[in-house]
C-alpha cells in the first residue's frame, strides 16, 4: 500500500523557473492538502482540496496554483520560483471532508530555489 | 496568531524515562491531533483527540485535553531510543478543513 506518493524528491530550481509538484494517492480519499515546512516555523497550509472539484486557499497561498486533477491526484504549481519559496513540501489526505480523521502525509518534496 | 504551540522546543532523555510535550493553542477546537516526524520523513499520526474528550491512550502514549486552559499534552511512557523524533501537535481551530500544526518538540531519547 503505497499511500500518499510525491514526485520528486528533490529539485533545485533557479529564479523565475516554474515545476509542478505531483502528489498522488490511493487510499480513495475524500480531502488533500499541501504544507511546506520551514525550519522554526512548523507546517504551513498552502491549499487545500475538500473534495475533487474543489479547491481553497491555506494560510500562504501567494506563488503558488493547484489543481485537483482527480479524486486521486493533487498538484501544486510554483509559476515563477522565488528563493522564499526553498522549503520542504508536504501534501497531505483525508479520508473524510473535513477533520474528523488523521492526515495521511507522503514524504515530501525538497526544493531549493536558488 | 499562531496556533498549537509546543512546549519545550526541544527535550533531552535517557532510555526508559518518560518524555512529556505540552501545546497551547488560541481559539476553541473541534479536535486535536499528534504527530510524530522522524528526520526526512512525512509526518505520521499518533492520536486525535475530540474537544469533549479528556484524555485518551494509545500503546505507551498518552494525551491530555484540557479545553478550559486551551493546552494538551503527550506523554510517551518508558521511552526508547526510536521515540527519537520531533512531535506536533495541531488544531482544526473549529474549522472542518484547515489543521493548524505548531512548530513541534524534538525529542531525543539517549541509549
Amino acid at each position: 500500500n503505497a499511500g500518499v506518493t510525491q514526485t520528486p524528491k528533490f529539485q533545485v530550481l533557479k529564479t523565475g523557473q516554474s515545476m509542478t509538484l505531483q502528489c498522488a494517492q490511493d487510499m480513495n480519499h475524500n480531502s488533500m492538502y499541501w504544507y511546506r515546512q520551514d525550519p522554526g516555523m512548523g507546517l504551513r497550509l498552502i491549499y487545500y482540496s475538500a473534495s475533487e472539484g474543489t479547491t481553497d486557499k491555506g494560510e500562504v497561498p501567494n506563488g503558488y496554483n493547484v489543481s485537483r486533477l482527480n479524486k486521486r491526484e493533487f498538484s501544486l504549481r510554483l509559476e515563477s520560483a522565488a528563493p522564499s519559496q526553498t522549503s520542504v513540501y508536504f501534501c497531505a489526505s483525508s479520508p473524510a471532508q473535513g477533520l474528523n480523521s488523521p492526515l495521511h502525509f507522503g514524504n515530501g518534496t525538497r526544493l531549493t530555489v536558488t | 496568531s499562531q496556533q498549537g504551540e509546543e512546549d519545550p522546543q526541544a527535550l533531552s532523555i535517557q532510555e526508559g524515562e518518560n518524555a512529556t510535550m505540552n501545546c497551547s493553542y488560541k481559539t476553541s477546537i473541534n479536535n486535536l491531533q499528534w504527530y510524530r516526524q522522524n528526520s526526512g520523513r512525512g509526518l505520521v499520526h499518533l492520536i486525535l483527540i475530540r474537544s469533549n474528550e479528556r484524555e485518551k491512550h494509545s500503546g505507551r502514549l498518552r494525551v491530555t485535553l484540557d479545553t478550559s486552559k486551551k493546552s494538551s499534552s503527550l506523554l510517551i511512557t518508558a521511552s526508547r531510543a526510536a521515540d527519537t523524533a520531533s512531535y506536533f501537535c495541531a488544531d482544526d481551530g473549529g474549522s472542518n478543513y484547515k489543521l493548524t500544526f505548531g512548530k513541534g518538540t524534538l525529542l531525543t531519547v539517549n541509549p
